[in-house]
């Protein structure tokens, strides 16, 4: 049963547009949740986290929206370069307790020129 | 933040011997987690490393196959046994701080 679905599998960017990464959860017990961004050959990095009290969270040209109703939250890639080039991951888990992360599928996504 | 290095980077082991991968992390951390990850596909966990306690295992994944050490609270190794070329893959070591987890850079296995 896969916890944390997300989409879409690959995404194509023009250079300085929008990315936008969607997933959804099914656990209502999630209450902490990241994105990492991996670059060929590296292990993923943490970019940017949400927690449910939130529907918002901004850092730089990246923003997580969240809608808890839903059990939805997306990650926006604003003036997107071709250094951000990677594969990003969406992921959740239950704060409290030490768990570890479950992890989307993963988004390949190309920024062109 | 955390740093955790891992070793080796990649390594190309014959079918039937073992490989115990290393991950030291630069400050305290209370778990511990190793992933196997497929090139191109997402994160699989194999075990929760718990300082002082055996490893927790997925399910899939043995003890006799992915025996886990976890001596100190910086401190984990990996190892992958008697392996199959079905092994080859990137094995990852996590660590949590607080709520952030950090991940070493990965060691890509082929097994021949």
């Amino acid at each position: 049963q896969q916890q944390v679905k997300q989409s879409p599998q690959s995404l194509i960017v023009q250079k300085g547009g929008i990315s936008i990464i969607n997933c959804a959860y099914e656990n209502t017990a999630f209450d902490y949740f990241p994105w990492y961004q991996q670059f060929p050959g590296k292990g993923p990095a943490l970019l940017i986290a949400i927690r449910p009290d939130v529907s918002e969270k901004k850092e730089g040209r990246f923003t997580i929206s969240f809608n808890k109703s839903a059990k939805q939250f997306s990650l926006h890639i604003m003036d997107s370069q071709p250094g951000d080039s990677a594969t990003y991951f969406c992921a959740a888990s239950i704060e409290s307790g030490n768990t570890p992360l479950v992890f989307g599928k993963g988004t390949r996504l190309s920024v062109i020129a | 933040s955390a740093v955790i290095s891992q070793k080796p980077s990649r390594d190309i082991c014959q079918r039937g011997t073992s490989l115990t991968i290393q991950c030291q992390v630069d400050s305290q951390v209370t778990m511990m987690f190793w992933y196997r990850q497929q090139p191109g596909q997402s994160l699989t966990l194999i075990a929760t490393a718990n300082q002082g306690s055996e490893a927790t295992y997925e399910s899939g994944f043995v003890i006799d196959k992915f025996p886990i050490s976890r001596p100190n609270l910086t401190f984990s190794t990996l190892t992958v046994s008697n392996m199959s070329p079905e092994d080859s893959s990137i094995y990852l070591c996590s660590g949590h701080m607080y709520t952030e987890a950090f991940f070493g850079q990965g060691t890509r296995l082929t097994v021949v």
